[in-house]
């Protein structure tokens, strides 16, 4: 089974600019989590999806992020205009429907975007 | 919200002693916890995780404990290897699930040969 796989995996872009980072959750994963890993710190969490619905985006820190996810497949988060303080591990996590019992309960992650804004 | 702090952010061990991370958070209707270990590029993995309902689990080298009264749980590795090498997160949910994950920041173990 192919797991969550995400794109670019690096990224260099200039202040200002924006970044559209994709993510393709396993298949036939309701839930879609994004999070985040600035340098040394915790993972912290963004945002989380069922299908394409938004479940909780409480985790976004502002409004220069957007996150979609159309059709309930494949998801991207962009980032608009990009700030110094946005760099850092993009991580995207898949899991089953949550009320499936609890052996799926387990999130899988992908690779990460390392997106580095200068 | 939930806070979880982890601790130590560094740890080196000789190969074949045991490693032991601690985690503690603060939501006391957190129920879920697993324990995530990233290895150098590659993605965070579940290597094990436990249930409010339950005080300590264990697979092969790998356990963990969890004191509820106190709000920590911790992670423990015996005969280290220097594959064990990595970035372990401990993270809690209030959910059952991997809904609602707060992570730790993380600690680096270093198994020397």
């Amino acid at each position: 089974e192919a797991g969550v796989t995400q794109f670019p995996s690096h990224s260099v872009i200039e202040k200002g600019q924006t970044v559209t980072l994709r993510c393709d959750p396993i298949s036939g994963h309701d839930n879609l989590y994004w999070y985040r890993r600035v340098m040394g710190k915790e993972i912290k969490f963004l945002l989380h999806f069922v299908k394409e619905s938004k479940q909780d985006e409480s985790g976004m820190p502002n409004n220069r992020f957007l996150a979609e996810r159309t059709g309930g497949t494949y998801s991207t988060l962009k980032v608009q205009p990009a700030e110094l303080e946005d760099s850092g591990v993009y991580f995207c996590a898949s899991s089953h429907g949550g009320d499936r019992g609890e052996k799926n309960t387990e999130a899988f992650f992908g690779q990460g975007t390392r997106l580095t804004v200068v | 919200g939930e806070n979880v702090e982890q601790h130590p952010s560094t740890l080196s061990v000789q190969e074949g002693d045991s490693a032991v991370i601690k985690c503690t958070y603060s939501d006391s209707a957190s129920n879920y916890f697993p324990w995530y270990k990233q290895e150098l590029g590659k993605r965070p993995q579940l290597i094990i995780d436990i249930r409010s309902n339950v005080g300590e689990k264990k697979d092969q080298r790998i356990a963990v404990t969890l004191n509820k009264t106190a709000k920590h749980f911790s992670l423990h590795i015996t005969e280290t290897q220097p594959e064990d090498s990595a970035v372990y997160f401990c993270a809690a949910s209030p959910q059952g699930s991997a809904r609602q994950l707060t992570f730790g920041s993380g600690t680096q173990l270093t198994v020397l040969p």
